[in-house]
């Protein structure tokens, strides 16, 4: 079971940003998957879940009406496009997966992260 | 936004000792609390769910209590690789909310 995030780089302030959390070792069609990032130094922030088949999405207030989260669930794949970044944008940004059941939203299983500079 | 709060900030704990760790949430989660720990470079690790139930793979070492506003983290006997930051997170409400974190370092 495991998730990898790609898409990672250095973009400029107002531009745009696609980051993907590619799933394997588990049927992931099942999964609701979140996004968290974390600013240098700092600590876990929340930014983003879909539930398993792409009905509901939720976003925290700093990034709603910026960032998108989307899946295609023929490729195990969780996208999050990010538009309009800003400096405080700046984060590692890992995946991980509603597990246990759902009652229990726990975030069972994370990926490594991928690394997002926004930077004139 | 339910707001999580965690103290102390920094706990110093020797090996071998205990370690207590609160979060306190800004209004009622019921149960609805995970903890993690993290260390340096790495993703986040879940220890505790449903503020009590150890994850698997988890030690006995690890306990979590408490419902509605007030948790603990409980690490009965530090061990070396225990020394780490710890984060208790509400899945309650919308949106999920984490606490700012507690670091464990070696005393």
């Amino acid at each position: 079971e495991q998730l990898v995030e790609s898409g990672g780089g250095v973009v400029q302030p107002g531009g745009s940003l696609r980051v993907s959390c590619a799933a394997s070792g588990f049927t992931f069609s099942h999964y609701g998957i979140h996004w968290v990032r974390q600013a240098p130094g700092k600590g876990l922030e929340w930014v983003a879940l879909i539930w398993h088949d792409g009905g509901d999405k939720y976003y925290a207030d700093s990034v709603k009406g910026r960032f998108t989260i989307s899946r295609d669930n023929s490729k195990n794949t969780v996208f999050l496009q990010m538009n309009s970044l800003r400096v405080e944008d700046t984060a590692v940004y890992f995946c991980a997966r509603w597990g246990i059941s759902a009652d229990y939203d726990a975030l069972d299983i994370w990926g490594q992260g991928t690394m997002v500079t926004v930077s004139s | 936004d339910i707001v999580m709060t965690q103290s102390p900030a920094t706990l110093s704990v020797s090996p071998g000792e205990r370690a207590t760790l609160s979060c306190r949430a800004s209004q009622s989660v019921k149960n609805n609390l995970n903890w993690f720990q993290q260390k340096p470079g790495q993703a986040p690790r879940l220890l505790i769910y449903g503020a009590s139930i150890r994850a698997t793979g988890i030690p006995a070492r690890f306990s979590g209590s408490g419902s509605g506003t007030e948790f603990t983290l409980t690490i009965s006997s530090l061990q070396s690789e225990d020394f780490a930051v710890y984060y208790c997170q509400q899945y309650n409400n919308w949106p999920r909310t984490f606490g700012q974190g507690t670091t464990v370092e070696i005393k």
